[in-house]
Parts: structure tokens; C-alpha cells; sequence
């Protein structure tokens, strides 16, 4: 399994500022996800971050709004920017690992967000 | 557009009762895992289930996967107030390295 840690783990933020969430593996991973899951709904994947290349987002995410970096195989950040309360979530990193049993995504802690 | 439906959205029901979780998807895969929610948590996994037919069981929980149907069932036997909690399942497509999750289903279990 992987031990995954985010920061900040809660944050009020207001709108029109810009934050960003450390997520950090206790192993190199090849491939990191970034989640957002809005209040009382399920999860959405904002992009597919591969260390050494750009980010891939899903439909409905842009790079402007959602920067994603990935210096090494054990880091990555998603900055929220110019924050709206629409943008009040909780933000999960993840990673896939392979282990005997096959692969599964492990989730961070999660960085909830509120926007005021 | 790739789907993933839970049914039912939300489970109320008593402890010691039986009852079934179920889990629809819309594209190919041989890999569908269920994960655990508490609230104000993040996800726990439960369950990796990695091809038809496949089933597992962890206490009162098991699930199984068949993946002719696109259908995954999270069976709770005798259920218990510490089982409340919201549960997702998610497919990962055969075509790339991408997990969609299902609607959720929230379930409470009265005493």
C-alpha cells in the first residue's frame, strides 16, 4: 500500500485568491490523480499527472484554473485559482499501486476547501 | 460518455437485516473496486475485484463482480451501526489508467 499525505488538510479561502495543495507518496509512483467531490456527491477526476510530462485533464477541467506540478515521482501540487464558492470541495490526490492482489488507488486525506 | 450507477442512492435499515448495494457501468472492464466513505473522511478501499466471477468477502461485507452483466453487487450480511458510512464503487477502464466512480450510495443502519 502507499501512505499519502495532503496539505493543508482544511482551508477557508476567499474568493478570487488562489490555493495550492501539496500531496506527497511515501513511494515512487508513475502515475498521480487529482479528485474533486463537491458536497454530498460523488468523485470527479480532474487530471492524470505523470512525472516529467503536462497534466491531462478531463472535460470540464483547464489548466488555468487547475495547474497541476510534478517535480518527481513522490510530489505533486493542484493550485486552486481565483476561487469562487462554486470551487468549495474536497480535493483528493491518489495514487494507482500494483501489489500482489493487482492495482488499486489509495486516496490521500483529502484538503477541503471553502470559498466565502 | 462512460456511466457508473449505484443503486440505491441512500439505504436506511435496520441492524441485523440483510441487503444488497448494487453497482452498474456502462463500459467494458475487468476491474471494479468499492471504497468507503465516513463522513468528513476520506475513501477507504475495500474490495478489488479483477475479473468476472470474482468474489470477496471482509466480515459482513462481500462482493461480487460480473462483468458480462457490467454488474457488481456489495452484499451486507447482518448489518451493524459501525457499516454506516457512504459507499462508492469504481471501474477502471480496460483502455487507460482511469478510475470513474459511481453516484454513491449512503447507508445508515438504525439500531
Amino acid at each position: 500500500s502507499a501512505v499519502i499525505s495532503q496539505k493543508p488538510s482544511r482551508d477557508i479561502c476567499q474568493r478570487g485568491t488562489s490555493l495550492t495543495i501539496q500531496c506527497q507518496v511515501d513511494s515512487q509512483v508513475t502515475m498521480m490523480f487529482w479528485y474533486r467531490q463537491q458536497p454530498g456527491q460523488s468523485l470527479t477526476l480532474i487530471a492524470t499527472a505523470n512525472q516529467g510530462s503536462e497534466a491531462t485533464y478531463e472535460s470540464g477541467f483547464v489548466i488555468d484554473k487547475f495547474p497541476i506540478s510534478r517535480p518527481n515521482l513522490t510530489f505533486s501540487t493542484l493550485t486552486v485559482s481565483n476561487m469562487s464558492p462554486e470551487d468549495s470541495s474536497i480535493y483528493l490526490c491518489s495514487v494507482e499501486f500494483w501489489g500482489q492482489a493487482g492495482n488499486t488507488i489509495y486516496f490521500g486525506e483529502g484538503s477541503w476547501l471553502t470559498v466565502v | 460518455e462512460l456511466k457508473v450507477e449505484q443503486n440505491p442512492l441512500f439505504l436506511s435499515m435496520q441492524e441485523g437485516k440483510n441487503y444488497t448495494i448494487y453497482c452498474n457501468y456502462s463500459t467494458t472492464s475487468d476491474r471494479l473496486y468499492w471504497y468507503r466513505q465516513d463522513p468528513g473522511k476520506s475513501l477507504e478501499s475495500l474490495f478489488v475485484l479483477l475479473s468476472n466471477g470474482a468474489v470477496k468477502q471482509e466480515g459482513r461485507l462481500m462482493a461480487s463482480l460480473d462483468t458480462k452483466a457490467r454488474l457488481s453487487t456489495l452484499h451486507i450480511t447482518a448489518a451493524v451501526h459501525d457499516l454506516s458510512a457512504t459507499y462508492f464503487c469504481a471501474v477502471d477502464t480496460n483502455t487507460g489508467n482511469q478510475f470513474y466512480f459511481g453516484t454513491g450510495t449512503s447507508l445508515t443502519v438504525i439500531p
